[in-house]
């Protein structure tokens, strides 16, 4: 079965500082995505990013980065030099095709607390 | 990118009672979906609407309890029937494009 852990329930850092955050997955399908989402106070879901599984390259957007290691089976998430706006609750996901459609199961989240 | 809107935005409800929560798409979709999130929670999914059949629901969730629409390519509705205070939660929209697209939620409050 597909599964997302999200290890951090909650990281709280001070402004500037970097941050990783770390999501870890498992599942038997060979081609899928991974996600990362990020929920502000306001409750909306903003989507930050969707991964190929067959696409290791690290991805710089920037402040943001992601580490895709299929080796470990990891995605993780790096927000460098945070600041107050970052603080969120952080969500990675992967993706399940099913039925024609594609299901995302998602991590328990990291809620960010960035300190000014 | 798709720009979902929902209504309504937040809602307080007595127990017993049903709510209808509009999901609409500024495009047209084949699929989407409706997740729900307690409080303090992560996502889970409740259902997959597709425009011309019946919804289908993951483990854990029926159709009397949360009815779906779907009746147009831009358009869905989920009914949460006979709220009790465990159905306080945000519930979510998305749909499929180049990546999944979620709405901003509707914050449900039973009471």
């Amino acid at each position: 079965a597909q599964k997302v852990t999200q290890a951090q329930t909650e990281i709280s850092v001070v402004e500037k500082e970097d941050v990783t955050l770390d999501c870890v997955y498992e599942t038997r399908d060979t081609t899928y995505y991974l996600f990362w989402y990020k929920q502000p106070p306001s409750g909306e879901l903003v989507f930050l990013i969707r991964r190929n599984s067959f696409d290791e390259q690290n991805e710089i957007s920037g402040r943001y980065s992601w580490n895709f290691q299929k080796s470990t089976s990891s995605f993780n998430f790096t927000i460098t030099a945070s600041q107050v706006v970052d603080s969120a609750v952080y969500f990675c996901a992967l993706s399940e095709r099913r039925r024609g459609s594609e299901k995302l199961v998602f991590g328990k989240g990291t809620k960010l607390t960035v300190n000014p | 990118s798709a720009v979902i809107s929902q209504k309504p935005s937040r809602d307080i409800c007595q127990r017993g009672t049903s709510l209808t929560i509009q999901c609409q798409v500024d495009s047209q979709v084949t699929m989407m979906f409706w997740y729900r999130q307690q409080p303090g929670q992560s996502l889970t999914l409740i259902a997959t609407a597709n425009q011309g059949s019946e919804a289908t629901y993951e483990s854990g969730f029926v159709i009397d309890k949360f009815p779906i629409s779907r009746p147009n390519l831009t358009f869905s509705t989920l009914t949460v029937s006979n709220m009790s205070p465990e159905d306080s939660s945000i519930y979510l929209c998305s749909v499929e494009g180049q990546t999944q697209y979620f709405g901003p939620g509707t914050r449900l409050l039973v009471l």
